[in-house]
């Protein structure tokens, strides 16, 4: 089992719709939460963090956090096709700093 | 406010010379990370840095590999000798760490490397 699980996609979502990103992670002890977006040929971008249960809003981008289930999910409303590039989860324990990095999920927004 | 530096951004060598890629963090940031990306891999967390000390060499695939850090705004990644399957984009982040909370990596460009 992979440490940091995403849906590889690509997720295609219609312009103006609500894209869905999940991710889920093995170890319990993990801490803090990130959201990365990479576009093609650039670098990964931070665009969300969260650290403890819940949603956290900033602009169109949502992040919501289940420590029970192990999960961390993006929510990205009114999709835009500058929106289209991969989208990385990373998660670190609680003992240091080390980030561990899902597949990511790539997403298509289509005019 | 100037990001991660990386130098240089393209590199292409043939194969057995020696590459040095180089970074520069954030000022400021006290952990600095390399990573490898491929296609095929995803996103490999090679080595990192806090406070200049290694703390987590895991990653580093063989001993062809080293990782340097003499102070506190300068790191290098250096691969003697180079084969074709080290090609890949070769990222150095940065952050701040302390004991309250993990601060997230800020990323460089990357330096894309071809072995021929």
């Amino acid at each position: 089992q992979k440490e940091v699980e995403q849906n590889s996609g690509p997720l295609s979502v219609p312009e103006g719709a609500i894209a869905s990103l999940n991710c889920t992670y093995s170890d319990r002890g993990s801490q803090s939460f990130f959201w990365y977006r990479q576009y093609s040929g650039k670098s990964p971008e931070l665009i969300m963090s969260i650290y403890s249960n819940g949603d956290k809003e900033d602009g169109r981008f949502t992040a919501q956090l289940n420590k029970a289930s192990q999960y961390v999910s993006l929510l990205i409303r009114d999709s835009q096709p500058s929106d289209s590039a991969t989208y990385l989860c990373a998660v670190t324990l609680a003992a240091g700093n080390k980030l561990t990095f899902g597949g990511g999920t790539r997403v298509l927004v289509k005019p | 406010d100037a990001g991660v530096i990386q130098s240089p951004r393209h590199e292409v060598t043939e194969m057995g010379q020696e590459v040095t890629l180089r970074c520069k963090p954030i000022s400021g940031h006290n952990s600095l990370f390399w990573y490898r990306q491929t296609m095929m891999r995803g996103l490999e967390l090679l080595i990192y840095f806090n406070n200049n000390v290694p703390i987590d060499d895991s990653g580093m695939p063989e001993d062809r590999f080293s990782a340097k850090m003499p102070n506190a705004s300068f790191s290098t990644l250096k691969i003697q000798p180079s084969e074709p399957r080290d090609s890949a984009v070769y990222f150095c982040a940065s952050s701040l760490f302390g004991r309250e909370s993990n601060q997230p990596q800020h990323f460089g460009d990357g330096t894309r490397l071809s072995i021929l």
